[in-house]
């Protein structure tokens, strides 16, 4: 049974930070690996998806890597901002099926 | 493109009382979702609809859950009697390609 587990469960910096949020997982059998983010009271926005192919994705201040065969992601935050602070949340695929950890709760201190 | 649609965005009930929610997934999306989210947990898989047919609901709470997407478009997930428990935010998905788009949830409370 995939188990997915992020670390750590909070993490409190001030502004400006280069910030670096971890997630491991037990099946190395994945088609692709998702973060996201979730704003309380809110659904959840992908931010990366990573193929099972790739080794990493970036969009504007966010940089996701893989590593199946160690079960590990990370999602680096350059130049981290107030508006960045949110719950973030790694999913792996497999078999149609997403499992989540149980992410991140990220704030940023003007 | 519009997003994920839920309704309603809150509910509050007594324990024993019947809820409903209803989700209307982005249109071209044939695979729709129902998850549940725990406080402070990711979300977990109630449900899974490749359009009109439910492929995997092997995390469904069957006595007193129920789910049906009659036309392969949107979605309802019912609960009868509701329980304690059962408080949390349900939140529906629908999937292009790889990729996984949310809506925005329902926050159930039951007292």
């Amino acid at each position: 049974k995939q188990e997915v587990t992020q670390i750590p469960a909070a993490l409190s910096v001030p502004e400006g930070e280069n910030l670096v949020l971890n997630c491991s997982f037990t099946d190395s059998a994945i088609y692709n690996l998702q973060w996201f983010r979730q704003d309380p009271g809110k659904g959840l926005t992908s931010l990366l998806l990573i193929q099972s192919s790739q080794r990493e994705q970036t969009s504007g201040r966010l940089n996701a890597s893989l590593d199946k065969s160690s079960g590990r992601s990370t999602l680096y935050i350059a130049a981290s901002q107030p508006g960045d602070s949110a719950t973030y949340l790694c999913a792996v695929q497999g078999a149609q099926k997403l499992v989540f950890g149980q992410g991140t709760r990220l704030t940023i201190n003007p | 493109e519009a997003g994920v649609v839920q309704s309603p965005r809150y509910k509050i009930i007594e324990k024993k009382q019947p809820v409903a929610f209803w989700c209307n997934p982005i249109s071209g999306h044939n695979t729709l979702y129902w998850y549940r989210q725990n406080l402070g947990q990711g979300p977990e898989l109630l449900i899974r609809y490749e359009n009109e047919e439910a492929v995997d609901d092997s995390q469904l709470p069957k006595d007193r859950f129920s789910a049906e997407r009659l036309k392969g478009v949107d979605s309802t997930l019912k609960i009868q009697p509701a329980e304690l428990g059962d408080s949390a935010v349900y939140l529906c998905a629908s999937r292009r390609w790889d990729e996984q788009f949310f809506g925005p949830g329902t926050r159930l409370t039951v007292l």
